[in-house]
């Protein structure tokens, strides 16, 4: 059975830094393209970073670009998420997400795990 | 990249067919036969439920159906029942491994 299991949220102040992990199992982790999705409370959804299977290409979307760092281990089946300078708007559930083989959506979800920024 | 337009909420009653639209630009729906719609209860993650525009994955009813014309999508919920009620949101691929979400829509069955 496929699983995504998010970790490491959690409140953090204004400007603070939060890295989030999400561990794979049940299907060859290396093998697949990931995503970081994240859903502010109340609202819809929003993409926020790609990570290509090997770890060498990667996007982001404007919104967090130059203050989120995606990675992952494919030792040890993982996903990361770094993310700096947080702002009150980055405050969402984040969830991490498993690209189709084929690619161009989302086949499986993890659990989501809620990010508060605020002091 | 502005989110995908979608109708704030649909309603139906049990066994009629709705339909929930979703509009994009010519740089993300109208270019890509890639849109996929995820259905999201309270409280649950995103579940896919269709893939490169009309697509069903394997386990998800036959009574959802996608389509395309333009720079919009649509999902279509026949025979509607009670466990249909929930989110919707419609996702297209923007180019460069990037996506885009629409606004969402709650359905409601009356």
């Amino acid at each position: 059975e496929v699983q995504l299991v998010e970790s490491g949220g959690g409140l953090v102040q204004p400007g603070g830094s939060l890295r989030l992990s999400c561990a794979g199992s049940g299907f060859t982790f290396f093998s697949y393209e990931m995503n970081w999705v994240r859903q502010p409370p109340g609202k819809g959804l929003e993409w926020v970073s790609y990570i290509s299977n090997s770890g060498s290409t990667i996007y982001y979307a404007d919104s967090v670009k130059g203050r989120f760092t995606i990675s992952r281990d494919n030792a040890k089946n993982s996903l990361y998420l770094l993310m700096n300078s947080l702002r009150a708007e980055d405050t969402a559930v984040y969830y991490c997400a498993r690209e189709r083989r084929d690619g161009y959506s989302f086949d499986y979800w993890g659990q989501g795990i809620l990010v508060t920024v605020s002091s | 990249q502005s989110a995908l337009t979608q109708p704030a909420s649909v309603s139906g009653s049990p066994g009629q067919s709705i339909t929930i639209s979703c509009t994009g630009t010519s740089g993300d729906v109208g270019s890509y036969n890639y849109v996929s719609w995820y259905q999201q209860h309270p409280g649950k993650a995103p579940k896919l439920m269709i893939y490169d525009v009309s697509n069903r994955p394997s386990g998800v009813s036959n009574r959802f159906s996608g389509s395309k014309s333009g720079n919009t999508a649509s999902l279509t919920i026949s025979g509607l029942q009670a466990e249909d009620e929930a989110d919707y949101y419609c996702s297209s691929y923007t180019g460069s491994s990037t996506y885009v979400f629409g606004t969402g829509t709650k359905v409601t069955v009356l």
